[in-house]
């Protein structure tokens, strides 16, 4: 089956400009992550989905990070305005949570950003 | 915040040695799970052990778990150039969470 589809793998920008990322789960998998992964560090969640409805986006910075899924297929994550302090990889990841609750997770390659 | 701690923060071994990594964590947890990431690429899921199993097998890695010391270890048995990469463990608290929270991880360098 294909695996976690993500665009675009790098991303360069200046601060207080805006970015997007894009990712495509495995399909039939209802559960989709947003991670976050500064350099030396291990992910840190950002926002899970289930379907098209959010399930937990206790650390994601709303004043500037937002999330959809409008489709429950698909999902954007975007930075607005972004800081120099975001600069990071930022990993989707999806998982078959119908087959039981707390399997593994599935991530993408990630998109790389830096921020100058 | 990060959950798990790794340890050591780095290992580097030869060919053929067997690498053994610890991982402690703080709160009761459903699984530990452990992901290897090499360079350039994402997260790769090994291996998962759920509260109630105290060792695990899967070919050449095999898991402990210690819920009394909040603990486990990762062994990877027979280490290949291959197996180069940093290693990472996942806990799910549960309680209807299936959320991981990830400790920082764990470089991990076999020498061929």
């Amino acid at each position: 089956e294909a695996g976690v589809a993500q665009s675009p793998r790098y991303k360069i920008i200046e601060k207080r400009q805006s970015v997007a990322f894009w990712c495509n789960p495995i399909s039939g998998h209802a559960t989709l992550y947003w991670y976050q992964q500064i350099l030396g560090q291990g992910p840190k969640l950002l926002i899970q989905f289930q379907n098209n409805g959010v399930v937990d986006d206790s650390q994601l910075p709303k004043d500037r990070f937002s999330a959809e899924r409008l489709k429950g297929v698909d999902s954007t994550l975007k930075i607005q305005p972004a800081k120099l302090e975001d600069s990071a990889v930022y990993l989707c990841a999806s998982a078959n949570l119908n087959r039981g609750p707390y399997n593994e997770q599935f991530f993408g390659p990630g998109t790389r950003l830096t921020v100058l | 915040s990060q959950q798990g701690e790794e340890d050591p923060q780095a290992l580097s071994i030869q060919e053929g040695e067997n690498a053994t990594m610890n991982c402690s964590y703080k709160t009761s947890i459903n699984n530990l799970q452990w992901y290897r990431q090499n360079s350039g690429r994402g997260l790769v899921h090994l291996i998962l052990i759920r509260s109630n199993e105290r060792e695990k097998h899967s070919g050449r890695l095999r898991v402990t778990l210690d819920t009394s010391k909040k603990s486990s270890s990762l062994l990877i048995t027979a280490s290949r150039a291959a197996d180069t990469a940093s290693y990472f463990c996942a806990t799910a608290r549960g309680g209807g969470s299936e959320k991981l929270v990830f400790g920082k991880g764990m470089k991990l360098t076999v020498n061929p």
